[in-house]
């Protein structure tokens, strides 16, 4: 079964860090670019990170440049986003996405999981 | 990277069509054809409804059409049914190497 897992999310204090992650399967994963967005409660949707197939290029939001890091290990299949100084506005439910067509970075997301929540708050 | 401006509603009755607008710069929609669409209903995840500006996944009904003008790329949804009713999102690569969704539009069906 084609599917993207996320996990890792829960409540976190300011300043601490969290690693979420991303479990691929039914697919090549090693073959596909990844993004991660998220969405606040309430409000539209954020996008964070994408990391090429390879892992080799990655490109950030301006708002999380520096303290999120995208990641991936195609042997295991799995995607991660390390958070670091985590902000009250980082509240949110972060996706993970797959690009839609092998190699290329530049195209939309096709398969989405089905998000995980993190919760930053004293 | 400021989002793309999407109409916070519109709104249409059971067979009309309603059009979204997705505005940004040359530095992303009129720069790139990557402007995708996603479908959003409440707590689900986003769906892929359009791609490449004009071009449907394979499943998506033909109802749903893509286009774009300069710096504003548009959704068309014709025959409009009660499932159309959500949450629509644009997305543009930009001269970044980033990308930027839309302010999202809720569509309403009367």
């Amino acid at each position: 079964q084609v599917q993207l897992v996320e996990s890792g999310g829960g409540v976190v204090q300011p300043g601490r860090p969290l690693r979420l992650s991303c479990a691929a399967s039914g697919f090549t994963f090693r073959s596909y670019a990844m993004h991660w967005v998220r969405q606040a409660p309430g409000k539209g949707l954020e996008w964070l990170a994408v990391i090429s197939y390879e892992g080799s290029k990655e490109y950030y939001a301006d708002s999380v440049k520096g303290r999120f890091t995208i990641s991936r290990d195609n042997s295991k299949n799995t995607l991660y986003l390390q958070m670091d100084s985590l902000r009250v506005e980082d509240t949110a439910v972060y996706y993970c996405a797959r690009v839609r067509v092998e190699v290329s970075r530049l195209d939309a997301c096709d398969l989405w999981g089905q998000g995980t929540m993190v919760t930053v708050s004293s | 990277q400021s989002a793309l401006t999407q109409p916070a509603s519109v709104s249409g009755s059971p067979g009309q069509s309603i059009t979204i607008s997705c505005t940004g710069t040359s530095s992303d929609v009129g720069g790139y054809n990557y402007v995708s669409w996603y479908q959003q209903h409440p707590g689900k995840a986003p769906k892929l409804m359009i791609y490449g500006v004009s071009n449907r996944p394979s499943g998506v009904s033909n109802r749903f059409s893509g286009s774009k003008s300069g710096n504003t790329a548009s959704l068309t949804i014709s025959g409009l049914q009660a499932e159309d009713e959500a949450d629509y999102y644009c997305s543009s690569y930009t001269s970044s190497s980033t990308y930027v969704f839309g302010t999202g539009t809720k569509a309403t069906v009367l």
